[in-house]
């Protein structure tokens, strides 16, 4: 069974970092491109960042460009997200979600998601 | 970047009806990159259709997709009561991924 697990909910700052981790299982992790799909209260879904198999190649939205940095760990079957410079528009639930097996087009597998509060 | 506009914003309908949902784009979009989501409150988004009109794992033969170029539609052939959620289509090309704003479907 796929599983795909977010951790590193938080509390932080305008201005501060915050990083987060998805734990995949139940599937060969380094054959999937991985993203981030991001959802603020009340709101539509946003996509943020995908990354390729190997980690060679990262997109990113505009709205996240030079603050977000994706990253995965294909030993250890993890996804991250290294977010800084963190606005109140960044307050969201973010979840994880592996590329489909017909490519990195669509996102077949979703995590439960996990909240970042931006605040002082 | 390509834009995704759905609607209804807000589709009321009984169960047992036909919901017909719409996802039109700001430009044409490849039907191998065009998919739809249905997510429940409190829930993550689940995978509908993918390539426009291929149904993902264990989805219900009620749920179909269809159309081509800059307009996609999403129905739901008779509405079960679980089906009351909100629908988001979603969109890949030239490395970027965007979302429609999303169509409620509640009972009426």
């Amino acid at each position: 069974e796929v599983q795909l697990v977010e951790s590193g909910e938080g509390l932080v700052q305008p201005g501060g970092s915050l990083r987060l981790s998805c734990a995949a299982s139940g599937f060969t992790f380094s054959s999937y491109a991985m993203h981030w799909v991001r959802q603020a209260p009340g709101k539509g879904l946003e996509f943020v960042s995908t990354i390729n198999t190997n980690g060679g190649s990262t997109y990113y939205a505009d709205s996240v460009k030079g603050r977000f940095t994706i990253s995965r760990d294909n030993s250890k079957n993890t996804l991250y997200l290294q977010m800084g410079g963190l606005r109140a528009e960044d307050m969201a639930v973010y979840y994880c979600a592996r590329g489909g097996r017909g490519g990195w087009y669509y996102f077949d597998y979703w995590g439960q998601g996990t909240l970042v509060t931006v605040s002082s | 970047e390509i834009v995704l506009t759905q609607s209804p914003g807000t589709l009321s309908l009984s169960p047992g009806e036909r919901a017909t949902l719409s996802c039109r784009a700001s430009q044409s979009v490849s039907s191998s990159y065009l998919a739809w989501y249905q997510q429940k409150p409190g829930q993550a988004p689940r995978l509908l259709i993918y390539g426009a009109s291929s149904r993902a794992t264990g989805i219900p033969d009620r749920f179909s997709g269809s159309g081509s170029g800059t307009d996609f539609t999403l129905t739901i052939s008779r509405l079960e009561p679980e089906d009351f959620a909100v629908y988001y289509c979603q969109q890949y090309g030239s490395s970027s991924w965007t979302f429609g704003q999303g169509t409620k479907v509640e009972i009426k």
